[in-house]
């Protein structure tokens, strides 16, 4: 799987936006991008993936440059709880069973 | 709604003790998984199942053991405790296949003493 890089921290204030960036020079042709997040005591939760067009669900938007070398996940408007570790993995679509986690951005909402 | 549900939130065990981790999910789904999260280690994969009966080892399935007897239920096995098995233990669910999205539990922290 390709490797990511991630700020080992960011903060952001209640209400704005929080886009968490993720470098995955390596990524190949068939690797999707996933992004997890982790609150606190709570086991990873799946937020949105992605392989060449930006993507939008109901917690975030993911947008990925044209070349796919990088990622950016944008919580548009960020609250409290939305405190927790975001991990961005990439992986190819039948890579196997297991996710490689990494030690993603932790991101602190503050009031 | 999703669920993943590990039947206890904190064990204390000591030191040679058999530890049995349960773990159920309600979304009938095939796979599920067992991992380890330690700080700086991210998280590690210890086995899978893909279907009743069925494991695999994942990265680290040394002094552990799995049993899947139903579906919906996958239990970790510590077949004798020890101090660097304390860690928290997450269990998850996905799809048949390799490419469905794993939904975690919010895990068990095991102290072993």
């Amino acid at each position: 799987d390709a490797k990511t890089t991630q700020p080992t921290s960011m903060d952001c204030a209640e209400g704005r936006a929080a886009n968490l960036p993720c470098n995955h020079s390596t990524i190949s042709g068939n690797e999707y991008v996933y992004w997890y997040r982790q609150i606190h005591s709570q086991g990873p939760q799946y937020i949105i993936h992605g392989l060449k067009n930006n993507e939008t669900n109901e917690m975030a938007s993911l947008i990925i440059t044209e070349d796919r070398k990088s990622s950016t996940l944008i919580l548009p408007h960020a609250t409290l709880r939305d405190t927790a570790v975001y991990y961005c993995i990439v992986r190819p679509p039948n890579s196997g069973y297991a996710l490689n986690f990494g030690k993603g951005t932790s991101l602190l909402v503050t009031p | 709604d999703v669920k993943v549900t590990q039947s206890s939130r904190y064990l204390v065990k000591r030191t040679g003790e058999k530890v049995f981790l349960e773990c159920v999910q309600d979304m009938d789904h095939e796979n599920m998984f067992w991992y380890r999260q330690d700080p700086g280690l991210g998280l590690r994969l210890i086995y899978f199942s893909y279907d009743v009966k069925m494991k695999e080892k994942g990265d680290i399935p040394e002094g552990y053991s799995v049993s899947r007897e139903k579906k919906e239920r996958f239990s970790l096995i510590l077949e004798s405790a020890s101090t660097n098995q304390t860690s928290m233990y997450l269990c998850a669910s996905s799809l048949a296949g390799t490419g469905g999205n794993p939904y975690f539990g919010n895990g068990t922290r095991l102290t072993v003493t």
